[in-house]
C-alpha cells in the first residue's frame, strides 16, 4: 500500500528564510504527488502537483516542488519566507485507477514563520 | 460561485446519538468524497462517490453510511456516534475519479466532538 512520509510535524523558519518541507513516498510505481496547504478553520488548498510532466513543478504563492524518482521524494520549498506563509502543509500520493483510485495523505507539517 | 459547503461547521454529540453532516457543491463535479482529518494522521478517506449513483468504501469506513443524494449533495451519516469518531470532517469534489490531474476542492469541516 502507498504511504507517504513527512519529515517532521512542526517546522519555524525566520521571515525571509528559505522553507523547505519534507515528503517522502513509498512505492515502485510513481505515484501522482500533491501539496496542500490547510490556514487555521479553513479546508485544504491545492498548492500544487506532480502529473508525471514536467519533475520541476511550479504551484502558487511561490511555491515549487522537485519530484525525485531515485529518492522517492517530493519536497516543498520557497525561497523567502513570508508571515502569510504559516500553516499546515499536507503531502499527498495518488495511486490506482478506476474505483481503487484514492489519496494517501501524510501526517502534516505546522509551518511557523518568525518575524 | 461558492465552491464546497458543508453543515454544519460545529457539533456535540452523546455517544450513541446520530447526524448527518450535509455537503454540496456547486462546480458541476462528478466526484465527491469524505474524509476525516485527526492530529498526526493527516486526512484518511472514510467514502467516495464516483458518480452520482455509486458509492465506495474508503479507507476507514466502519461506523459510517454515505448517500449521494444528487450530483451535488453527498451526505456523511453516523448512525451511533462514538468517542472515536472525534475529529474535523472534510468534503471535497473533483470533475472526475478518472484522472488525477483533476484537483479535489475541499470545503471548510466540520469539527465533531462526541462526548
Amino acid at each position: 500500500a502507498q504511504s507517504v512520509t513527512q519529515l517532521g510535524s512542526h517546522v519555524s523558519v525566520s521571515e525571509g528564510a528559505l522553507v523547505l518541507l519534507r515528503c517522502n513516498y513509498s512505492s515502485s510505481v510513481p505515484p501522482y504527488l500533491f501539496w496542500y496547504v490547510q490556514y487555521p478553520n479553513q479546508g485544504l488548498q491545492l498548492l500544487l502537483k506532480y502529473t508525471s510532466a514536467a519533475t520541476l513543478v511550479k504551484g502558487i504563492n511561490g511555491f515549487e516542488a522537485e519530484f525525485k524518482k531515485s529518492e522517492t521524494s517530493f519536497h516543498l520549498t520557497k525561497p523567502s519566507a513570508h508571515m502569510s506563509d504559516a500553516a499546515e502543509y499536507f503531502c499527498a500520493a495518488g495511486v490506482g485507477s478506476g474505483s481503487a483510485r484514492q489519496l494517501t495523505f501524510g501526517s502534516g507539517t505546522q509551518l511557523t514563520v518568525l518575524p | 460561485n461558492a465552491g464546497v459547503t458543508q453543515t454544519p461547521k460545529f457539533q456535540v454529540l452523546k455517544t450513541g446519538q446520530s447526524m448527518t453532516l450535509q455537503c454540496a457543491q456547486d462546480m458541476n463535479h462528478n466526484s465527491m468524497y469524505w474524509y476525516r482529518q485527526d492530529p498526526g494522521m493527516g486526512l484518511r478517506l472514510i467514502y467516495y462517490s464516483a458518480s452520482e449513483g455509486t458509492t465506495d468504501k474508503g479507507e476507514v469506513p466502519n461506523g459510517y453510511n454515505v448517500s449521494r443524494l444528487n450530483k451535488r449533495e453527498f451526505s456523511l451519516r453516523l448512525e451511533s456516534a462514538a468517542p472515536s469518531q472525534t475529529s474535523v470532517y472534510f468534503c471535497a469534489s473533483s470533475s472526475s475519479l478518472g484522472a488525477w490531474t483533476d484537483t479535489q476542492y475541499f470545503g471548510p469541516g466540520t469539527r465533531l466532538t462526541v462526548l
